[in-house]
């Protein structure tokens, strides 16, 4: 199984201001293939279901606002939230889909500081 | 629009079994692979099962492997999970989710589409 285990476990940052949270895969999710990383970051309010908000590594879904972007390749993945707004108060998981079984990480707790 | 909503949860004693049902709707069920994630309390998201558009393939995790068993309707346009000889641990709110762009089990995507899930609770 493909372990993915993010960093740190809980930011809290300022209005405005930038959170940075990494996700390292146990193996490459880089299919050199077609040059894709399987990689996708889910945003989860309390009481919400995950939400989907990028996916290759670094493509933001529909909808989803530019300040969220993601990055990296192979086995170590950043999420970024350029400006923290007060909505953004979740837990962020990345997923390796790679592989069977499709994995997350741990889960990193965002919060205002 | 776009939409899965799961249903059947609830108080469950242990060793008994449970079916799970996700209605699906606003896109053509039948052309989607289909998986099964939960997340217990306090702790993260598991990945369960994945079943193919005709479900004629599945695929679980090792955890579940064995206890657990995912279907499908497209009649109906349901997805399934049944889990038997429930434990306490399986105490956790269950989520549908479509594989975007995925028919078949072994086709690797993202989950662009999550039900509000539904919450099971094993005890005596």
């Amino acid at each position: 199984d493909i372990v993915m285990t993010q960093s740190p476990d809980s930011l809290a940052v300022s209005l405005g201001e930038r959170a940075t949270i990494n996700c390292k895969a146990s193996q490459s999710v880089l299919y050199r293939s077609n040059n894709k990383n399987y990689l996708a970051w889910y945003q989860q309010k309390r009481g919400q279901p995950p939400k989907l908000l990028i996916y290759w590594a670094s493509t933001r879904e529909s909808g989803v606002p530019d300040r969220f972007s993601g990055s990296g390749s192979a086995t170590d993945f950043t999420l970024t939230i350029s400006s923290l707004q007060a909505e953004d108060v979740a837990v962020y998981y990345c997923q390796q889909y790679y592989g069977t079984p499709r994995t997350f990480g741990q889960g990193t707790k965002v919060e205002i500081k | 629009q776009v939409q899965l909503v799961e249903s059947g949860g609830g108080v469950v004693q242990p060793g008994r079994s449970l079916r799970l049902s996700c209605a699906a709707s606003g896109f053509t069920f039948s052309t989607y692979a289909m998986h099964w994630v939960r997340h217990a309390p306090g702790k993260g998201l598991e990945w369960m099962a994945i079943i193919s558009d005709d479900g004629s393939n599945q695929d679980y995790a090792d955890s579940v492997k064995g206890r657990v068993t995912i279907s499908r309707d497209n009649s109906k346009n349901t997805l399934y999970v049944q889990i038997d000889s429930l434990r306490a641990e399986d105490t956790a709110v269950y989520y549908c989710a479509r594989s975007r762009d995925c028919s078949k089990t072994n086709c690797y995507r993202d989950f662009d589409i999550w039900g509000q899930g539904t919450m099971v609770t094993v005890s005596s």
